[in-house]
C-alpha cells in the first residue's frame, strides 16, 4: 500500500516556541492531505484540509493562525504550530489522498508534541 | 456536518467469542465507512471497508455490514484473539478524497 511518512515522530519544546511537523507521501501523489489532533483517550479530531496548491480549509474551532499548514507541493505538507503552549501537547497525525492510493487515506505514523 | 457515534465504548470478550461494533452517521451522503485498528501510539489501520453499493463485506474472521436506510453500519469480529486487543475507530465520508469523520471509538479487551 501507500506510505507516508511523518517528522518528527517526537518532540519536546519550551512554551512559546514554534514547532514544525512535516507529511511526506513516499510512492504517490498526494493531491488532498489531512491533518488530525488526537488526545489521550479520545478519537481523532480533523484539524484542516489541505489541497496541494490552495489554502487549507480548517474545521471549526481551529485557530488559522496558530496552525499554519502549508501543502506546497504533491508529496509533502507542513503544520507549524505557532507559540505553542501546553494544551498545544497532543499526538498529531497526518493522512494524505490522491493518485496512485485509490480512494483510501493512508495515514503517517504519528507526531507526539510535548509543550513544557 | 458529519456526525458518527459509537458503540460501546469499551468492549471486554472472551478469547474464540465474536465481537461487534456499532456506529451510525447522520449525512445521508456520506458513501465510504473505513474500520481502523489503533494500538497505542501509533498510526490508524485500516482494517476493513465499504461502500454504499453494497450491504457486507467479510475480510476472513472481519466482517462489516451497512444499513443505509438506517444509517447504520458494523463491525464483526468472530474467533477473537488476544492480539485483536486495541481501539477500533468507525468513519464516515462522502468518499474520493474528502475528510473523514470518526466515531469516539472503542477499546476492544480480549480476555484470554
Amino acid at each position: 500500500g501507500a506510505v507516508v511518512s511523518q517528522h518528527p515522530s517526537r518532540v519536546i519544546c519550551k512554551s512559546g516556541t514554534s514547532v514544525k511537523i512535516e507529511c511526506r507521501s513516499l510512492d504517490f501523489q498526494a493531491t488532498t492531505m489531512f491533518w488530525y489532533r488526537q488526545f489521550p483517550k479520545k478519537s481523532l479530531m480533523l484539524m484542516a484540509t489541505s489541497n496541494e496548491g490552495s489554502k487549507a480549509t480548517y474545521e471549526q474551532g481551529v485557530e488559522k493562525d496558530k496552525f499554519l499548514i502549508n501543502h506546497a507541493s504533491l508529496t509533502l505538507s507542513t503544520l507549524t504550530v505557532t507559540s505553542a503552549h501546553p494544551e498545544d501537547s497532543s499526538f498529531y497525525i497526518c493522512s494524505a489522498s490522491g493518485q496512485g492510493a485509490g480512494n483510501e487515506q493512508f495515514f503517517g505514523p504519528g507526531t507526539r508534541l510535548t509543550v513544557l | 456536518g458529519e456526525n458518527v457515534e459509537q458503540h460501546p465504548s469499551t468492549l471486554s470478550v472472551q478469547e474464540g467469542d465474536s465481537a461487534v461494533i456499532k456506529c451510525t452517521y447522520s449525512d445521508s451522503a456520506s458513501n465510504y465507512f473505513p474500520w481502523y485498528k489503533q494500538e497505542l501510539g501509533k498510526r490508524p489501520q485500516l482494517i476493513i471497508d465499504i461502500r454504499s453499493n453494497v450491504g457486507e463485506k467479510k475480510d476472513q474472521r472481519i466482517a462489516v455490514t451497512l444499513n443505509k436506510t438506517a444509517k447504520h453500519f458494523s463491525l464483526h469480529i468472530t474467533e477473537t484473539q488476544p492480539e485483536d486487543s486495541a481501539v477500533y475507530f468507525c468513519a464516515a465520508s462522502r468518499g474520493g478524497n474528502e475528510k473523514l469523520t470518526f466515531g469516539t471509538g472503542t477499546r476492544l479487551t480480549i480476555i484470554p
